[in-house]
């Protein structure tokens, strides 16, 4: 298995919904991010849980969470989020530093959030 | 901290020609990656090139290959015997953290592959 897979594809919520965008990846990788992509505009990274250790972008507001369940998964839980939000989200993972892969990051196809 | 600078908005080529993307970044790191990704309309992120910038040769992957300059930090992407499928839009990226910081992405460029 050579993919990351995100759920849902699409996800229409309104300003005081919860919802949760998944993240799944089963080539062993030890590094998982999430970036924000607005239309005609570059990836800006949001999370990184790399190593068992999470980092975050402090520009991020906090009705973003992300959760790590096990090396596989990683979630982003949205709450109260507003319309300039919408965006896609895009996960990806890597190996981390070491092997002829380190440093590559391999990218789901997006889960396309508009908030209302 | 890393920057990544692509100058050109949007890049025209008649299919069956070769086109040179630009890119230019800095950083403070001896020890560091550079990418060029693709986004086509599908929206998926597709790793196109990879380089590591202690190699002095420049990587190649099929019509793909990269114009290095560690000197000028300058990583330009060329594309030769362009197809309707590269049609695209292509951003250059650094990586330096070993995974810990993901990727600096430039701007973009949209690519478009004249029939």
């Amino acid at each position: 298995d050579t993919e990351v897979t995100q759920t849902p594809k699409h996800l229409v919520m309104g300003m005081t919904n919860k919802k949760s965008l998944k993240c799944e990846q089963h080539m062993g990788h030890r590094a998982m991010y999430w970036y924000k992509q607005k239309a005609k505009k570059p990836p800006e990274l949001m999370f990184v849980y790399s190593y068992e250790k999470l980092s975050i972008n402090e520009s991020v507001p906090s009705r973003f969470s992300p959760e790590c369940p096990n090396s596989s998964l990683l979630n982003l839980h949205l709450h109260a989020l507003q319309p300039e939000d919408s965006a896609l989200y895009l996960c990806a993972s890597s190996q981390g530093r070491e092997g002829p892969g380190a440093n590559v990051l391999t990218f789901g196809a997006g889960s396309r959030l508009t908030v209302l | 901290a890393q920057t990544v600078t692509q100058s050109q908005p949007e890049m025209s080529v008649q299919e069956a020609e070769t086109v040179t993307l630009s890119c230019t970044y800095d950083t403070s790191e001896s020890d560091y990656y550079l990418f060029w990704y693709k986004q086509p309309p599908s929206r998926q992120m597709i790793l196109v090139i990879r380089q590591e910038a202690y190699k002095q040769q420049n990587a190649t992957e099929n019509r793909f290959s990269v114009n290095f300059q560690k000197a000028a930090k300058s990583f330009s992407l060329k594309i030769s015997d362009s197809q309707l499928g590269d049609a695209a839009m292509y951003f250059c990226a650094s990586e330096s953290g070993g995974g810990a910081d993901g990727l600096t992405f430039g701007k973009g460029t949209h690519l478009i592959i004249q029939p």
